[in-house]
């Protein structure tokens, strides 16, 4: 089946410092999202990418699409300490199913 | 709106009990998921619904079932409660179609214990 993999799975920064978390899939993508999941809450989303080399910017966050549609990655620029949360892909190849990445747990130490 | 309303927050069943977790939004959106999140881990689709009366099978369907009889409500029935199904559940919601960006909303959880 597919399979959506991320990582790292931990991060730990200072605070200021950039963050990237990567994920990549074992088939070709259609579209995929980013969720931030702060601790004992609930997934929330971020963002859709939809077209191969897309890049999208939220303030400090960075999200890519690859070329080839089977990986993405979001970079957090000069983190801060409302940044600490847990970081999910969601990817769509064909059908009705997003299948998460594992998550990337993101701690800035102040 | 209330937005994706789930019931009980936190539950502890025996093994081998019977119990619905209830789901409900009032965005009106066709399509309800129904995931499980393990410490540490990603979400694992259990259940999903197009729409009204309609059902399918996410990665792990086994020892859970669902219904849609209405487009506000899926509740997550889970059958002779195994300890392997002590997880948070999220119940989502989004809608499908043209020039929708597909944004799940999820909601709060419930954190379900078997022992």
């Amino acid at each position: 089946g597919q399979q959506v993999m991320q990582i790292p799975q931990y991060q730990h920064v200072q605070e200021g410092e950039d963050f990237t978390t990567y994920c990549n899939s074992s088939t070709t993508l259609s579209n995929i999202q980013w969720y931030k999941q702060r601790p004992g809450g609930h997934p929330v989303f971020l963002i859709q990418l939809v077209k191969s080399g897309e890049v999208k910017k939220q303030k400090r966050l960075t999200f890519q699409f690859g070329e080839a549609k089977k990986n993405s990655s979001l970079h957090i620029t000069a983190t801060q300490t409302t940044d600490v949360g847990t970081y999910f892909c969601a990817g769509r190849s064909t059908g009705n199913q997003f299948y998460f990445g594992t998550g990337t747990s993101l701690t800035v130490i102040p | 709106n209330a937005g994706v309303t789930q019931t009980p927050k936190f539950r502890i069943l025996k093994i081998g009990q019977s119990m619905t977790l209830q789901c409900a939004q009032d965005m009106n959106h066709n399509y309800m998921y129904w995931y499980r999140q393990d410490p540490g881990m990603g979400l694992k689709l259990i259940y999903y619904s197009v729409g009204a009366g309609i059902t399918d099978k996410g990665e792990v369907p086994n020892g859970y079932n669902v219904s849609r009889s209405t487009t506000e409500d899926f509740p997550l029935r889970l059958e002779l409660a195994a300890p392997s199904q002590t997880s948070v559940y999220f119940c989502a919601s989004t809608q499908h179609g043209t020039g929708s960006t597909y944004e799940q909303y999820f909601g709060p959880g419930t954190r379900l214990t078997v022992t």
